[in-house]
């Protein structure tokens, strides 16, 4: 089945740094990749959607220059958190849906990163 | 408002037993409706889609119910295994649009 790649799994750094997560689609092409914030014993929260070869679209509250989305190609897009603070810290997640699919396709979720912010 | 409220908010049941998860929506116009298992960690995966003239659908141990009627949905797990454990997440998407509402989720512990 297809497999969205995320990486790293888990990262921790220190306040003021910026840190920079990947999504890689690996067996399908993705015009369009999503990112989630999600905290403990909630749901996932949309911060932005990631449209290949144009500027992301981003959530209401959610700051473009702090978190910026590159999608350079149709298998990769990149969320860098820059300046992190203690509380940026969360798991962030991304999804892609297949090109190919229709309405019905299912979003493919990465396995998330762990960001902690020290 | 669109809106996706998922209930209980936690289940703690035994290794074996029945439970059946809720989910209520407000989404408008409704496209379809997606359970996700999400394992600690981990992203969510799917397990079953609905569209609007689905009733039912079955995928091993999982059944969900649609009743677009009333905009509510379940999903049945039977005989229940400790890798159960984990979030269920009801996802409806409206027609027309990239726009999907996520639910808060239940988290379901199997014990032994």
């Amino acid at each position: 089945g297809a497999v969205v790649s995320q990486h790293p799994s888990w990262v921790i750094c220190k306040s003021g740094t910026s840190v920079k997560i990947e999504c890689r689609s690996l067996d399908f092409q993705a015009t369009t990749m999503f990112w989630y914030r999600q905290f403990p014993k909630q749901s996932l929260m949309l911060m932005a959607t990631s449209n290949e070869g144009s500027k992301a679209t981003y959530e209401q509250g959610v700051e473009k220059d702090k978190f910026l989305i590159n999608h350079a190609s149709l298998t990769l897009s990149t969320l860098t958190v820059t300046s992190a603070h203690p509380e940026d810290s969360s798991f962030y997640i991304c999804s892609a849906r297949d090109r190919s699919g229709q309405g019905g396709s299912p979003l493919h979720f990465g396995n998330g990163t762990r960001l902690t912010v020290t | 408002k669109n809106q996706v409220e998922q209930s209980p908010q936690s289940l703690i049941i035994l290794e074996g037993k029945n439970c059946t998860l809720q989910c209520n929506y407000t989404v408008s116009p409704f496209s379809n409706l997606r359970w996700y298992k999400q394992d600690t960690g981990r992203g969510p995966v799917s397990l079953t889609i609905m569209t609007f003239s689905e009733n039912t659908k079955s995928n091993g141990r999982y059944t969900a119910t649609l009743d677009a009627d009333t905009k509510q949905s379940s999903l049945h797990i039977t005989a229940s295994q400790l890798s159960d454990s984990a979030s269920y997440i009801c996802v409806v998407r409206q027609t027309g649009a990239n726009n999907l509402f996520f639910g808060t989720g239940t988290r379901l512990t199997v014990i032994p």
